[in-house]
């Protein structure tokens, strides 16, 4: 069981805005960056948001994120069939010396 | 473009060592922060650790006691060793870079494609 917490699972219709959170603590999300990755099956994730709210260059600018406290959010707007895939949000732990913490994964279906 | 490709056996026994190598192309092994992060059939994804160029390290704390990982600037080359498997450790794992040169945040860049390692007899 991750300390970074996400919903197991989120759907949404094509064209419609769904988001994806991501809840932490004082030792994480808190002090510290959030980042998003895109993973479809039997391939590796993708970095899709990093710094909270950047995109790498080739990511559609219908993918954002934001953050507020120790939680973070990760939004999808004209929401599309090839979307549907599973989202893991990452972040700094500062406890125990230092270690990177994957939430636990949310399995986004488009309805 | 930094390309990774991690390399092992698909296979091990129970109690023996995992170990893996991920081959780095395209870019130098001397900068930036290396990784291996696996997931589990079924399950998220779980960060074991990273290693820099100096060989510096950290270890996800719960695998601390039996993962080691090493660098092979030579080579372009980082490895991760994992002691005493159990089918837990059954994973796809990956090599992945780190996006900043200069610290670690969690934000991966560049992967390898993975590779599926199973433990059992």
């Amino acid at each position: 069981q991750s300390v970074v917490t996400q919903p197991p699972s989120a759907s949404g219709t094509p064209g419609q805005r769904v988001t994806i959170s991501c809840s932490g603590s004082s030792s994480n999300v808190g002090p510290n960056t959030v980042n998003w990755y895109q993973q479809f099956p039997g391939t590796a994730p993708k970095l899709l948001i990093y710094s909270n709210n950047q995109r790498p260059s080739g990511v559609p600018d219908r993918f954002s994120g934001s953050k507020s406290g120790t939680s973070a959010s990760l939004a999808i707007s004209g929401l599309q069939s090839e979307d549907e895939a599973d989202y893991f949000c990452a972040v700094w732990d500062d406890n125990l010396n230092g270690h990177v913490v994957f939430g636990g994964g949310t399995k986004l279906t488009v309805l | 473009q930094v390309q990774l490709q991690e390399s092992g056996p698909g296979l091990v026994r129970p109690s023996e060592t995992l170990s893996l190598t991920c081959t780095v192309s395209g870019g130098s092994i001397s900068d930036y922060f290396w990784n291996w992060i696996r997931r589990p059939p079924g399950k998220g994804l779980e960060w074991i650790g990273y290693i820099s160029y100096t060989g510096r390290t950290t270890y996800r704390p719960s695998l601390k006691s039996r993962v080691t990982f090493s660098v092979d600037t030579s080579k372009n080359q980082f490895s991760l060793t994992l002691k005493s498997v159990t089918a837990a450790d059954t994973a796809v794992y990956y090599c992945a870079r780190e996006r900043d040169i200069n610290y670690m945040d969690g934000a991966f860049a560049f992967w390898g494609p993975g590779t599926m390692v199973t433990v059992s007899s």
